[in-house]
């Protein structure tokens, strides 16, 4: 089972910053989080890790708690073609035995 | 060029069939998964490859055989197709933390 909670919609502005949360209150020392998104389709797509630092990238931001049991992914200015459903994920990394465990995600819309 | 590539795109097929998916990476990645994704969208990892190694497999029934002859390629094979195999497969590779997905190959089984 996915050890992540997130809402299962949220619309947003075009040129908007969109702000997806993901709760992973049982997350643990070693476990990053993963950020994964499907426009529809097409396969998932790489988007954002961390383990304890906020990260950004070009595609967006990842702000993690102090705590580590929830974050927010941050595309700062959304497009139509941001349109996806956005995977929250925990897990090891860099562990071959490791696997990712998608769980429902959340359906963005981005609104013209 | 593409990263990771599947064919075929659509295979539609009658129950009972054997029908294999092939899948290629240019990325020089060590591991290789598949992946279905269900009519109801849930994404569940079914095996991964390293270095042509079987790491992981999941309950999964034995009709699906994944065959992996070199790296850059892992193959599935179905025996005997049930309506419920009706799915789309996803291959995908890794060299660390990302994996890199394939656009799919949207089985239907009839």
């Amino acid at each position: 089972d996915a050890k992540t909670t997130q809402p299962t919609s949220m619309d947003c502005a075009e040129g908007r910053a969109a702000n997806l949360p993901c709760n992973h209150s049982t997350i643990s020392g070693n476990e990053y989080v993963y950020w994964y998104r499907q426009i529809h389709s097409q396969g998932p797509q790489y988007i954002i890790h961390g383990l304890k630092n906020n990260e950004t990238n070009e595609m967006a931001s990842l702000i993690i708690t102090e705590d580590r049991k929830s974050s927010t992914l941050i595309l700062p200015h959304a497009t139509l073609r941001d349109t996806a459903v956005y995977y929250c994920i925990v897990r090891v990394g860099m562990n071959r035995d490791d696997k990712i465990i998608f769980g429902k995600g959340t359906r963005l819309h981005i609104l013209p | 060029d593409t990263a990771v590539s599947q064919t075929p795109k659509y295979l539609v097929t009658q129950m009972g069939n054997d029908k294999s998916i092939k899948c290629e990476q240019n990325l020089g990645h060590d591991t290789m998964y598949w992946y279905k994704q269900d009519s109801k969208k849930f994404l569940k990892i079914m095996f991964s490859y390293n270095n042509k190694e079987l790491i992981i497999n999941e309950t999964v029934p034995n009709r699906f055989s994944p065959k992996s002859p070199d790296k850059a390629h892992l193959n599935l094979h179905i025996n005997s197709l049930e309506l419920g195999d009706s799915a789309v497969y996803f291959c995908a590779s890794s060299l660390a933390d990302e994996q890199f997905f394939g656009p799919g190959t949207r089985l239907t089984v009839l």
